[in-house]
């Protein structure tokens, strides 16, 4: 079974420039995660969606970061002007349903951002 | 809310000695628990969840916690350190939509 696939794996951006992500989920998997995670701490979750509607987007910095996934499936994870402190590595996940009662969540590699 | 405390940042262990780490939960409900491995570079793996069925958990590589709800604790074990254990460790927890992470705990693993 292929895995949550993401790229590009590598970014460096100079500050106030742009960059998006994409991620393919696992076929079939209704939802879709963002997390951001910085060098030294754990994942934080940045957007999740149920299907293409958003579930919880209220840790996402919507002055400078977007997020859609157009017909449920693939997702794009945007960052509009980037800022030093948006350094990080951008996970991607998926899951058949909620994690509630344990329904397993699968992560992508990640996509690792270093902004100059 | 639902929140994780992992005890130690930084654990080291000899080969073939066991391994401890300690996780402390807070969740207002019965809780979905999960401890998640990252090796350098590479993405999340789960170890092991546990989901209010049998309180000791078997994971993959010889790992397993035990669900302690007296003691609002979740720490992983493993009898036996191997060199390719040494990685970042993740207790996690889901707060019924997302998981919501610890800080992480390093393995170091000695020869």
């Amino acid at each position: 079974e292929a895995g949550v696939a993401q790229s590009p794996r590598y970014k460096i951006i100079e500050k106030r420039q742009s960059v998006a992500f994409w991620c393919n989920p696992i076929s079939g998997h209704a939802t879709l995660y963002w997390y951001q995670q910085i060098l030294g701490q754990g994942p934080k979750l940045l957007i999740q969606f149920q299907n293409n509607g958003v579930v919880d987007d209220s840790q996402l910095p919507k002055d400078r970061f977007s997020a859609e996934r157009l017909k449920g499936v693939d997702s794009t994870l945007k960052i509009q002007p980037a800022k030093l402190e948006d350094s990080a590595v951008y996970l991607c996940a998926s899951s058949q349903l909620l994690p509630h009662r344990g329904n397993t969540i699968y992560f992508g590699e990640g996509s690792w951002l270093t902004v100059v | 809310a639902q929140s994780v405390t992992q005890l130690d940042s930084h654990v080291s262990v000899s080969e073939g000695t066991p391994v401890l780490l300690r996780c402390n939960y807070s969740s207002s409900y019965s809780p979905s628990l999960f401890w998640y491995v990252q090796h350098p570079n590479k993405g999340l793996q789960l170890l092991l969840k546990y989901t209010s069925a049998a309180t000791l958990v078997k994971g993959i590589n010889g790992f397993e916690a035990e669900f302690k709800k007296s003691e609002t604790s979740f720490h992983l074990t493993k009898p036996s350190a191997h060199m390719s254990d040494a990685a970042e460790y993740f207790c996690v927890v889901s707060d019924g939509t997302a998981l919501i992470f610890g800080k992480g705990t390093t393995l170091s693993v000695s020869s």
